[in-house]
């Protein structure tokens, strides 16, 4: 059953960098059956997608962030990060990784999030 | 990027009530749409994908269809456990994936 689980500081300060982990276990981030990501949920506010990373390395960003996030693999370590940089108060949110899976045979598959992360609060004040 | 825009934004039913939740692209994305249920301080939950197909686990009274620009997602007959935050999601468009803004179903 494979696990996933976010770390990292709960309190950035403006313009600085919020840096998260996200820690899988159970499997390998290596398969070339997943791609890995990151979303966030303001404070009583929907779903954001942040962006995703292969095992390749190869990433794709929302646009919106595209300027100041980066994903990246730590295969050593089995983990994924995310670095958002010169945060301000409109970053504070509880940040999600997750695991996006194709389902059926469809090419190309339909991707959906099967396996998240309990989520961490991350309050940049 | 294509927006995804839920109906209603909330509803109230009551326990046995059959809901439907309608979720509009703004372009045709097939049938790559997924169904989120999200539950107050807990991490979203996968119930549909493929707009029509039900993940491991989930109860039979949840069901989606729709193919192109619209999709539901329909409960049969509403549970006091079914009270929570219902997203779409698109990944028709992988570089840049979207959620709906979120349907809060609460009981009458």
């Amino acid at each position: 059953q494979v696990q996933l689980q976010e770390s990292g500081p709960g309190l950035v300060k403006p313009s600085e960098t919020l840096s998260l982990t996200c820690t899988v276990s159970g499997g390998s981030i290596s398969s070339t059956t997943y791609f890995w990501a990151w979303i966030r949920q303001p404070p009583g506010k929907g779903l954001e997608w942040i962006g995703r990373v292969y095992s390749s390395g190869d990433t794709y960003y929302n646009p919106s962030l595209n300027s100041r996030v980066t994903i990246s693999m730590e295969t050593s370590r089995n983990q994924f990060s995310l670095t958002l940089n010169s945060v301000t108060a409109a970053d504070s949110a509880v940040y999600y990784c997750a695991r996006l899976y194709a389902f059926g045979v469809a090419i190309p598959g339909i991707y959906a999030l099967d396996v998240w992360g309990q989520g961490t609060p991350v309050t940049v004040s | 990027d294509i927006q995804m825009t839920q109906s209603p934004s909330s509803l109230s039913a009551s326990v046995g009530d059959r809901v439907t939740i309608t979720c509009r692209a703004s372009q045709s994305i097939s049938k790559y749409l997924n169904w989120y249920q999200q539950k107050p301080g807990k991490a979203p939950k996968l119930l549909i994908f493929g707009a029509s197909g039900l993940h491991t686990g989930v109860p039979s009274r949840f069901s989606g269809s729709g193919s192109g620009t619209h999709f539901t997602l329909t409960l049969s007959s509403l549970q006091p456990e079914d009270l929570a935050t219902y997203y779409c999601q698109q990944t028709y468009d992988m570089e840049s994936v979207t959620f709906g803004q979120g349907t809060k179903v609460d009981l009458k």
